[in-house]
């Protein structure tokens, strides 16, 4: 069985540019998670997806972050304009379920974002 | 807010030696407990996890962790580490069956071969 995959693993960009990561979930995972982790922090969820609708985009930052679903598989994430502050891993993940906290979470390698 | 708090960021040991991290949380209601890791290189994978019953649960690699309601500890161990045990680790709690896991800051350990 396939991972979740992310592309690209890695990006420096300069502030106030742009950018966007992508998420493939594991094949037939009707939740995907989008996180944020920090160096030295956890995992902080900015969204979560079931099937192509948001459950919770609470601790999204909206001014700059948004992301998209469109048909229930994919995803992306993207940010624009970029901040200092947004240099961080950004991790997908997908579980086989509905939006449940019991539901094991499949991680993906991450993309790690520079922002100079 | 709730959190979680892990206290040891770093840990070195010997192989063999006994190994316990901590992890607290602030919330006083019903509470799922996990444990993930992340060896280097690799992706977060879920080690062990607690939803109810049995306070000790045994998850993979020999790895078994206690939910103690009293001290809001959910404490993990292995009593004889191996130098394959190096990764970092991460607590996360789920509060009231919402849907949000909240994370620890992760401790990282490292084993001497």
């Amino acid at each position: 069985e396939a991972g979740v995959a992310q592309s690209p693993r890695y990006k420096i960009i300069e502030k106030r540019q742009s950018v966007a990561f992508w998420c493939n979930p594991i094949s037939g995972h009707a939740t995907l998670y989008w996180y944020q982790q920090i160096l030295g922090q956890g995992p902080k969820l900015l969204i979560q997806f079931q099937n192509n609708g948001v459950v919770d985009d609470s601790q999204l930052p909206k001014d700059r972050f948004s992301a998209e679903r469109l048909k229930g598989v994919d995803s992306t994430l993207k940010i624009q304009p970029a901040k200092l502050e947004d240099s961080a891993v950004y991790l997908c993940a997908s579980t086989l379920g509905t939006a449940s906290w019991d539901n094991e979470q499949f991680f993906g390698p991450g993309t790690r974002l520079t922002v100079l | 807010a709730q959190s979680v708090s892990q206290h040891n960021h770093h840990v070195i040991l010997s192989e063999a030696a006994s190994l316990e991290l901590g992890c607290n949380y602030s919330y006083g209601g019903t509470v799922n407990l996990f444990w993930y890791v992340q060896y280097p290189g690799q992706h977060l994978q879920l080690l062990l996890k607690y939803f109810s019953g049995d306070p000790l649960v045994k998850g993979i690699k020999g790895f078994e962790a206690e939910f103690i309601k009293s001290k809001f500890s959910f404490n993990l161990r292995k009593p004889s580490v191996q130098w394959s045990d190096t990764a970092e680790y991460f607590c996360a709690v789920n509060a009231d069956s919402n849907y949000q896991l909240i994370w620890g800051a992760g401790t990282k350990l490292f084993i001497k071969p």
